[in-house]
């Protein structure tokens, strides 16, 4: 897997989008970005993944630059729920892959009142 | 319902007892997973399965077994636990997907505690 780098911590005011950078300019061509986030203690939650086109599902939008070196993650209206650690991993997700998840420290996002 | 259960929640238990941390999911998916997280080092890949017949070592399988009795169940063991290995465990389950995976389920976790 490509390593990541993410900014320890970031705050978001309530309502206001989140916007979570991650680079990953070692990232190959068959490795997808995927995103997680872990609330303290709970499992890991997949949010969403992709691998060079923007992606975007109910919980949040994912945008990769053209070069793939980099993305961002979209939380388009931060709610304190949404307080978490949120991982970016650059993994090859094919159908022979397993299940080592490579979590780097992560970015501690919180979400102010 | 969780989509994965594990069970139990909290366990404290001494030294040299075995002790089983179960988990079953609903997903039904064939690949299932655990995993331990400690402070700072993030999620280590214990065993995986692919299928009911297929079990498969991880990084840290030392310590540990595990049973995979039916698809949706997948049994961790401590034969004989030591404190090293108080950590928070966690079950995930995955399906392969057409070109990638769409993601980890992961189960809300077993913090398990050995004095």
């Amino acid at each position: 897997d490509a390593k990541t780098t993410q900014p320890p911590s970031m705050d978001c005011a309530e309502g206001r989008a989140a916007n979570l950078p991650c680079n990953h300019s070692t990232i190959s061509g068959n490795e997808y970005v995927y995103w997680y986030r872990q609330i303290h203690s709970q499992g890991p939650q997949y949010i969403i993944h992709g691998l060079k086109n923007n992606e975007t599902n109910e919980m949040a939008s994912l945008i990769i630059t053209e070069d793939r070196k980099s993305s961002t993650l979209i939380l388009p209206h931060a709610t304190l729920r949404d307080t978490a650690v949120y991982y970016c991993i650059a993994r090859n997700a094919g159908g022979t892959s397993y299940g080592k998840l490579t979590f780097g420290q992560g970015t501690i996002l919180t979400v102010h009142p | 319902d969780a989509d994965v259960t594990q069970t139990p929640r909290n366990r404290i238990t001494k030294t040299g007892k075995r002790i089983m941390l179960e988990c079953s999911q609903t997903k039904g998916h064939d690949r299932m997973y655990w995993y331990r997280q400690d402070p700072g080092l993030g999620l280590r890949l214990i065993y995986y399965s692919f299928d009911v017949k297929d079990i498969n070592k991880g990084e840290i399988s030392d310590g540990y077994s595990v049973s995979r009795q039916a698809q949706a169940k997948f049994s961790l063991s401590l034969e004989s636990a030591i404190p090293n290995q108080t950590a928070l465990y966690f079950c995930a389950t995955s399906d392969p997907g057409t070109g990638s995976d769409a993601g980890y389920t992961f189960g809300s976790g077993t913090r398990l505690t050995v004095v």
